[in-house]
C-alpha cells in the first residue's frame, strides 16, 4: 500500500486479557518495527524483522509480548494477559532494506483498564 | 536504553521566531535523523545527516553535527504556528534506530 497501515487505531480492554494489534507495511519494505510509546515519553524498541533472518526481540518487555511477521508482508504483535501498564501508543514503522529512514504508521493506541 | 537525548524537553516561542532543539547520544553512529511527531500518533522523517557530515539543509530545517561531541541540533527557522510538535532525534548504527525522549515544541500565533 502507499502507507503503513496499522490497525485497531484504537483499542479498549480489561484487564488480563489478550489483544492482538496489526501492521500492514509499505509494499517492497523488508524490514519491520515495533515500537511502544507511552504517553508523554519517548519511543521504546520492541522488535525488528528484516527479510527472512530471525527476528531481534531483544526489546520485548516480557514474555506476555510476542510478534510475527509473514514472509515480508503483515506483522501482528500479541500483548498476553494485558496489564495496566501496557496502556500506550503501539507504533509500527517498516524500511527497504537495511535503509535508516523509517516510515511510521499512525499507531494502536492501547488502553488497559 | 535511549540513546539519544534531546534538549530542552519543551520550548515555547513566537510565531517567526526561530526554535533550536539539541540532541546528543552516546555511541559512535553512522547517521542521525530527525522526526516530527504530531499529537502522539505516528512520526514523519524530516531529515538525515551521515556521519561524515557536518550541516545539511532542508527548507527551514537546517542541522548540524559535532561527532566529537556526540551532538546535533535541529533549527527550524520562521517558525509557524503549523510547526507546533514534539521533535525527536534517532540514531542508527548496526542496531535499530534508538529515539530520543523528544523536545516538545510550541510554536504561539
Amino acid at each position: 500500500g502507499a502507507g503503513v497501515s496499522q490497525s485497531p487505531s484504537n483499542k479498549v480492554t480489561e484487564k488480563g486479557k489478550d489483544v492482538e494489534l496489526r501492521c500492514d507495511p509499505i509494499s517492497g519494505h523488508t524490514a519491520l518495527y515495533w515500537y511502544r510509546q507511552r504517553l508523554g515519553q519517548g519511543l521504546e524498541f520492541l522488535i525488528y524483522f528484516q527479510g527472512n533472518s530471525a527476528p531481534d526481540k531483544s526489546g520485548l518487555p516480557s514474555d506476555r509480548f510476542s510478534a510475527e511477521r509473514t514472509g515480508e508482508s503483515v506483522s501482528t504483535l500479541t500483548i498476553q494477559r494485558t496489564q495496566q501498564e501496557d496502556s500506550a501508543v503501539y507504533l509500527c514503522a517498516s524500511s527497504k532494506g537495511q535503509g535508516p529512514v523509517l516510515t511510521f504508521g499512525a499507531g494502536s493506541r492501547l488502553t488497559v483498564l | 536504553s535511549q540513546q539519544g537525548e534531546e534538549d530542552p524537553q519543551a520550548l515555547s516561542i513566537q510565531e517567526g521566531e526561530n526554535a533550536t532543539m539539541n540532541c546528543s547520544y552516546k555511541t559512535s553512529i553512522n547517521n542521525l535523523q530527525w522526526y516530527r511527531q504530531n499529537s502522539g500518533r505516528g512520526l514523519v522523517h524530516l531529515i538525515l545527516i551521515r556521519s561524515n557530515e557536518r550541516e545539511k539543509h532542508s527548507g527551514r530545517l537546517r542541522v548540524t553535527l559535532d561527532t566529537s561531541k556526540k551532538s546535533s541540533s535541529l533549527l527550524i527557522t520562521a517558525s509557524r504556528a503549523a510547526d507546533t510538535a514534539s521533535y525527536f532525534c534517532a540514531t542508527g548504527g548496526n542496531t535499530p534506530l534508538v529515539f530520543g525522549k523528544g523536545t516538545r515544541l510550541s510554536v504561539i500565533a
